[in-house]
């Protein structure tokens, strides 16, 4: 079946580091992939469409500069937290669709900032 | 705008008895509707979904669900509850036209199973 890869699965840095968390579709190719942000024990929140090609589209209240969004391939995105700080510890989620009106999403990466 | 209402952030129940996870939608379009199971530091598992057709829709592991459009609901069941069905659950709404694949995730119910 369709597969979402996602890399590192865990990280830990400083505060004013920057980490990039990818995302790869292994078996199919993603025009459109997503980032989502999971706080403990919360809902999924959608951060930002990324958009092979083109800028990545970000919903409201998410910083742009802050979450930099890169869709280098049809099977590659990347998501990367600059001068990351303790509040952007999370878990970070892609998804990204097969087709047949479906998501599927990686096993998410878990950020901590020290 | 589309959202969705999961009710009961956490359900009990015992060993073998039925599952019932409340999910309640709102759509401006006819709705695309998910459930998916989250496990322990992992991502989400698709159990189910439905787009059109059938309303009752099966999924993997013994759930399924029913699309009702007059209760705007789509509630997720399973007759016998299993250890392992202990988890997460999201039921998700897809927003705008089919193939956006925007998704509006309820806030999640934690399903305990009980020995």
């Amino acid at each position: 079946g369709a597969v979402v890869s996602q890399h590192p699965s865990w990280v830990i840095c400083k505060s004013g580091t920057s980490v990039k968390i990818e995302c790869r579709s292994l078996d199919f190719q993603a025009t459109t992939m997503f980032w989502y942000r999971q706080f403990p024990k919360q809902s999924l929140m959608l951060m930002a469409t990324s958009n092979e090609g083109s800028k990545a589209t970000y919903e409201q209240g998410v910083e742009k500069d802050k979450f930099l969004i890169n869709h280098a391939s049809l099977t590659l995105s990347t998501l990367t937290v600059t001068s990351a700080h303790p509040e952007d510890s999370s878990f970070y989620i892609c998804s990204a669709s097969p087709g047949a009106n479906v998501l599927t999403f990686g096993a998410g990466s878990r950020l901590t900032v020290l | 705008a589309q959202s969705v209402t999961q009710l009961g952030s956490h359900v009990s129940v015992s060993e073998g008895a039925l599952v019932l996870l409340r999910c309640n939608y709102s759509s401006s379009v006819p709705p695309y509707l998910f459930w998916y199971v989250q496990y322990p530091n992992q991502g989400l598992q698709l159990l189910l979904k439905y787009t059109t057709g059938a309303t009752l829709v099966k999924g993997i592991n013994g759930f399924e669900a029913e699309f009702k459009k007059s209760e705007t609901s789509f509630h997720l069941t399973k007759p016998s509850a299993h250890m392992s069905d202990a988890a997460e659950y999201f039921c998700a709404v897809s927003v705008g036209a089919s193939g956006t694949y925007k998704y509006i995730f309820g806030t999640g119910t934690r399903l305990k199973v009980l020995a």
